[in-house]
């Protein structure tokens, strides 16, 4: 079946622009995570949102970032006023529901954003 | 807090030369440890769960085992599409189901 999908591929903006990147998660995954993989770090956690509750946005490195899930599907990741430090590779994933169990994520092919 | 380590970080290999990689965790109660397979330029690919220790799995030349403070993903007989980088992760602190990854071994196999 069709995996974790994520648009756009590839997004250069300038400094202080907002960007929008999207995820769409597999079809039956309740789960949705979006991480960060900037040049040379691993992987680094942002928000997770599962089924109707409230999102963990622990992650989220500054109040320039948000997320939301609309119909416990699509998920759109905000970052307003665009900051160079900004540029990584956004990657969505997307799992089934948890009950205390960690199931594996599958992994979209990401977004990579550039700010000039 | 949770930490993963993640060893050597880049190793060289020649087709068919065999070895392991490293994967050692500080975690409480661990809840799974979660390997991934990373190209260039896509997302990571999902290999394999271990739950327990002494609990082992396998898909074609990689086998991975895990003990209580660490885990190896054996190469067996590699060849150059194994090229890639692998990715260990845990779930983060009791409750959380962010996964914490290491940085990376970036394997690169010589035909």
């Amino acid at each position: 079946g069709a995996g974790v999908s994520q648009s756009p591929s590839n997004k250069v903006t300038e400094k202080g622009k907002d960007v929008e990147l999207r995820c769409d998660p597999i079809s039956g995954h309740t789960a949705l995570y979006w991480y960060r993989q900037s040049l040379g770090q691993g992987l680094e956690f942002l928000i997770y949102f599962q089924g109707n509750s409230a999102p963990d946005k622990s992650g989220l490195p500054s109040d320039r970032f948000s997320a939301e899930r609309t119909g416990g599907s699509v998920s759109t990741l905000t970052i307003q006023r665009t900051q160079q430090e900004d540029s990584a590779v956004y990657l969505c994933a997307s799992s089934h529901g948890t009950s205390g169990y960690v199931y594996e994520q599958y992994f979209g092919p990401g977004t990579r954003l550039t700010v000039t | 807090e949770d930490q993963v380590t993640q060893s050597p970080e880049a190793l060289r290999l020649q087709e068919g030369e065999s070895s392991s990689l490293n994967c050692s965790y500080t975690v409480s109660g661990l809840r799974g440890l979660f390997w991934y397979r990373q190209d260039p330029g896509k997302g990571p690919e999902f290999l394999f769960t271990l739950y327990s220790a002494g609990e082992e799995k396998e898909k074609e030349r990689l086998k991975a085992t895990l003990t209580k403070k660490e885990s190896f993903l054996h190469i067996t007989a590699p060849k150059p599409e194994d090229s890639a980088t692998y990715l260990c992760a845990v779930p983060g602190k009791k409750g959380a189901q962010k996964l914490v990854f290491g940085q990376g071994t970036r394997l690169t196999i010589n035909p």
